[in-house]
This record gives C-alpha cells, sequence and structure tokens, in this order.
C-alpha cells in the first residue's frame, strides 16, 4: 500500500514565474487537502476535494492559487506570479471520506521564491 | 474559532528521560477530534494518535502516552525512555465539527534528545 506522494519534492523559481506541483493521495481516499507550512509554523489550511469536487477554500488561497482534481484522482496545485511570499513547504494529505478520519501526509513540495 | 495552542516552543533532553509535550485546545464544538503528528528532519508529517471528544480514556503504545481531559482542554503527549530517534517537531492538531475537515495545527515543539 503506497502512501500519499508528491512531486516535485523541490522547486527553486523566479519571482513571476508559474509553478505546478502534483499529489497523488492513497488510492482508495476520495478526500484530499492541500496545507502550506511555513517555517517554524504548524501547516495551514489551504483547500480539499471530495473525489473532484473542491468543497471548502481558505482565505489564504488568493487568486493567484488554484487547484484541480480532474478525475478524483491525482491533484494539482498551480501558483501563478509566484511572490518571495510564497516561498514554504505544500503539503498535499489524504484520507477517506467522513468526519475527523485521519490525514495522511505527503512528503511535501518545498517551493523556494528568489 | 478553534485555536491549538502548543507554548513549548523547544524542549531539549537526555536520552532516556521522560519527556511530556504539552497541548492545550480551543474549541466551542462538542463534537471533535484531536491528533498528533511527528515530522522528522526529512519533512513528512507522521501520523501518531487520534481521539475523539467523547473518549477521554489515556493511551499507551510502547514508549508514546497521551492524556486526554475535556476539564482543562488538553491533550499532552508524554514520551517514556526517550531515544535519540524521537528528535523532531511534535504537532498537536484540531478537527472541529464546525470546520468541516480541515485541521487546525499548533505551532508544533521541536523535540530534541541528546545522546
Amino acid at each position: 500500500d503506497t502512501g500519499v506522494s508528491q512531486d516535485p519534492r523541490h522547486k527553486i523559481t523566479k519571482r513571476g514565474q508559474n509553478v505546478t506541483f502534483r499529489c497523488d493521495p492513497i488510492s482508495e481516499h476520495n478526500r484530499l487537502y492541500w496545507y502550506r507550512q511555513t517555517l517554524g509554523q504548524g501547516p495551514e489550511f489551504l483547500t480539499y476535494f471530495q473525489n473532484e469536487a473542491q468543497l471548502e477554500k481558505s482565505r489564504l488561497l488568493s487568486d493567484r492559487f488554484s487547484a484541480e482534481r480532474p478525475k478524483g484522482s491525482f491533484s494539482t496545485l498551480e501558483i501563478q506570479r509566484t511572490e518571495q511570499g510564497d516561498s514554504a513547504m505544500y503539503l498535499c494529505a489524504s484520507s477517506s471520506q467522513g468526519f475527523g478520519e485521519t490525514q495522511y501526509f505527503g512528503p511535501g513540495t518545498r517551493l523556494l521564491v528568489l | 474559532a478553534q485555536k491549538v495552542t502548543q507554548a513549548q516552543t523547544e524542549i531539549s533532553v537526555v536520552e532516556k528521560e521522560d519527556v511530556t509535550l504539552d497541548c492545550v485546545y480551543e474549541t466551542r464544538d462538542t463534537t471533535y477530534y484531536l491528533f498528533w503528528y511527528k515530522q522528522p528532519p526529512s519533512g513528512e508529517l507522521v501520523f501518531l494518535i487520534r481521539r475523539n471528544s467523547f473518549d477521554e480514556q489515556n493511551e499507551i503504545s510502547g514508549r508514546y502516552s497521551w492524556n486526554f481531559q475535556k476539564s482543562t482542554s488538553s491533550f499532552n503527549f508524554t514520551i517514556t525512555a526517550s531515544q535519540v530517534v524521537d528528535s523532531a517537531v511534535y504537532f498537536c492538531a484540531l478537527s472541529a465539527a464546525s470546520s468541516a475537515s480541515k485541521i487546525i495545527f499548533g505551532s508544533g515543539t521541536r523535540l530534541s534528545i541528546r545522546p
């Protein structure tokens, strides 16, 4: 049973460029979450999907951020016109459907915007 | 609003000592779940335990134990006979019924075990 995977693991980009991250959840999980973690802080919720439907978005998710899960399997998170403040670890998690189900996290994508 | 407070930013102990990581949470919901995750230097969050608000029974798993007290809104984590491999950042987290499925994390406690 494979866990959550994320690609790439590291990304360095210049300010103003667009970046896209991919997350593959645990296969039997129909919920998928994105979080952002900055240095010295806990992860902060960005958005989540149940199957292909995006059910909630945080105020942290500005209009430069977009997430998709087109077939209810993998998901992508795109950041357009990156800013230095976007530098962070982007974490993906998945869970079974239902309140309070344990979320299992991937290894994260560390983004550095120069 | 929901909130998780981990007042201990960093703890350093010598190997084999016992150590307790504190967690205090705030929520108006009566139905909620509490979690602990471990984040080793590699960066991946590792799930340790989940507890629902209706189950105050303490839990022990090997060298790890958890003390859930609703009266003080605390969910503390104790490592007995600590080992160097326990060095990591530990996060306490809350998922409340009114907040759908998102998890609210504390700011974490960095635990260093010295040989």
